[in-house]
């Protein structure tokens, strides 16, 4: 099976400051999909951006961006210009091309500082 | 409806009790998707429906624990016997087929006392 290691149990970060979240896989697989999630206190996870292992280029959306490293099987998520509400818990989860299973990290909390 | 949604929010129940826990998926989506998520955990993959047919159940823990999707729309979760260490949150999502990613609901936090 495969799996997924978030190494950072807890992170922080000045409001308007950048910071990087950590998130290593191990697969066997060629074609395989990644994802950070965020789970506010509400409990609902919610994407906040995904990654074709085919494409080589990072994908970012608006504040988030990722940096793919396929060879070294790292997937770190950046936000930048931190604001209080992405304080929240972040998953790193990892699906394969013909899978039907999300494998999750253990997260990372995060935390937002005015 | 909008989102997944999920029923009840919380569930307090005894020890040897049998519960149902009820999610409403995103209208069309095919695939749906049970997780369990322990305390300081990621979510585990329970079982998957593809359609009204369960095309992955090998995340059930063990034969306490069943889920239908009659119709292929709404899904239930039940669990039978109910111990303590069946305590979690239960969440539920759908996806469209094809479609990479899944969308959750906001789970049922599951007490056994």
């Amino acid at each position: 099976a495969q799996t997924v290691t978030q190494s950072q149990p807890e992170m922080s970060v000045q409001e308007a400051e950048t910071v990087t979240l950590s998130c290593t896989y191990d697969t066997s697989e060629s074609d395989y999909y990644l994802f950070w999630y965020k789970q506010p206190p509400s409990r609902q996870m919610i994407l906040v951006i995904r990654q074709e292992a085919y494409k080589q280029q990072n994908a970012t959306e608006n504040r988030f961006s990722v940096n793919f490293q396929k060879a070294a099987k790292s997937f770190s998520l950046k936000i930048s210009d931190s604001q209080l509400g992405d304080a929240a818990m972040y998953f790193c989860a990892y699906r394969s091309d013909t899978g039907n299973q999300f494998y999750f990290g253990t997260g990372t909390s995060l935390t937002v500082i005015p | 409806g909008a989102g997944v949604s999920q029923t009840p929010s919380n569930k307090v129940t005894e020890k040897g009790k049998y519960v149902e826990l009820r999610c409403d998926p995103i209208s069309g989506h095919t695939a749906l998707y049970w997780y369990r998520q322990s305390l300081g955990q990621g979510p585990e993959f329970l079982i998957y429906f593809q359609g009204t047919g369960a095309a992955d159940d090998s995340g059930l823990p063990n034969d306490r624990f069943f889920a239908v999707r009659p119709e292929g729309s709404v899904s239930t979760l039940k669990i039978q016997r109910t111990e303590r260490g069946d305590s979690a949150v239960y969440l539920c999502a759908s996806s469209l087929m094809g479609y990479t990613e899944a969308f959750f609901g906001q789970g049922t936090r599951l007490t056994v006392v």
